[in-house]
């Protein structure tokens, strides 16, 4: 099954850009993934579906700051214009026919 | 509006059994696959079972298999978790979350927290 592999921690400046970053194991180099926000105390919040070619779709209350991209096996969430509510936990997801998996999940700082 | 109210969470000694339900609304639910996936405290996620829109097919992850059983009455809208053997390992809050057309999490409950010890 994947393996999906996430930076414990990152952090830019307000006002500055961030670019997350979510690696897919060998052998499933080519697979969607989506990325989930999660506020201190609360539920995850579902962000984008994004795929192996770039592609992504947000869900429709996202901000425009947030995107994604792909690079082989890497899947980037990137957010521009950091702001202060922007500093919490990100996690990626993946599935196959039988299972779900989670990244570790990131913990972003804004300085 | 979407939602997904989770309830039945609690204190349990080891060895005890819970029900989890997740009462869905807002949207077709019958339409979508779900699933449940957990917190420990302080932790990250972890998914625990997934089925399909019908039930006819459901997945767990290993340390769960035998022991806990997802199952969903269509015509009420709810989704159900039977935790039996509950080990102090299973303590998490326990989300459910809706599974979309394209595969994704993509709508999440607010959780409700399970506490094994004695």
């Amino acid at each position: 099954q994947p393996v999906l592999t996430q930076s414990s921690s990152a952090s830019a400046s307000l006002g500055s850009s961030v670019k997350l970053t979510c690696t897919l194991s060998s052998g499933h180099t080519s697979y969607t993934i989506a990325w989930h926000q999660q506020q201190p105390g609360k539920a995850p919040r579902f962000l984008m579906r994004l795929e192996g070619n770039g592609n992504y779709n947000k869900e429709s209350v996202v901000p425009d700051r947030f995107s994604g991209s792909s690079s082989g096996a890497d899947r980037y969430l990137t957010i521009s214009n950091l702001q202060s509510e922007d500093e919490t936990d990100y996690y990626c997801e993946t599935w196959d026919s039988n299972n779900r998996v989670f990244g570790g999940g990131t913990r972003l700082t804004v300085l | 509006e979407v939602q997904l109210l989770e309830s039945g969470g609690d204190l349990v000694q080891p060895g005890g059994s819970l029900r989890l339900s997740c009462a869905a609304s807002g949207f077709t639910f019958g339409s979508h696959g779900m699933s449940w996936v957990r917190q420990p405290p302080g932790k990250g996620l972890e998914w625990v079972s997934s089925t399909s829109r019908d039930a006819g097919v459901t997945f767990y992850t290993d340390s769960v298999k035998g022991r806990f059983t997802t199952s969903r009455d269509n015509s009420r809208n709810i989704l159900y978790l039977q935790m039996n053997s509950l080990r102090a390992e299973d303590t998490a809050v326990y989300y459910c979350a809706r599974i979309g057309p394209n595969s994704e999490s993509n709508f999440w409950g607010q959780g409700t927290p399970v506490t094994v010890t004695s």
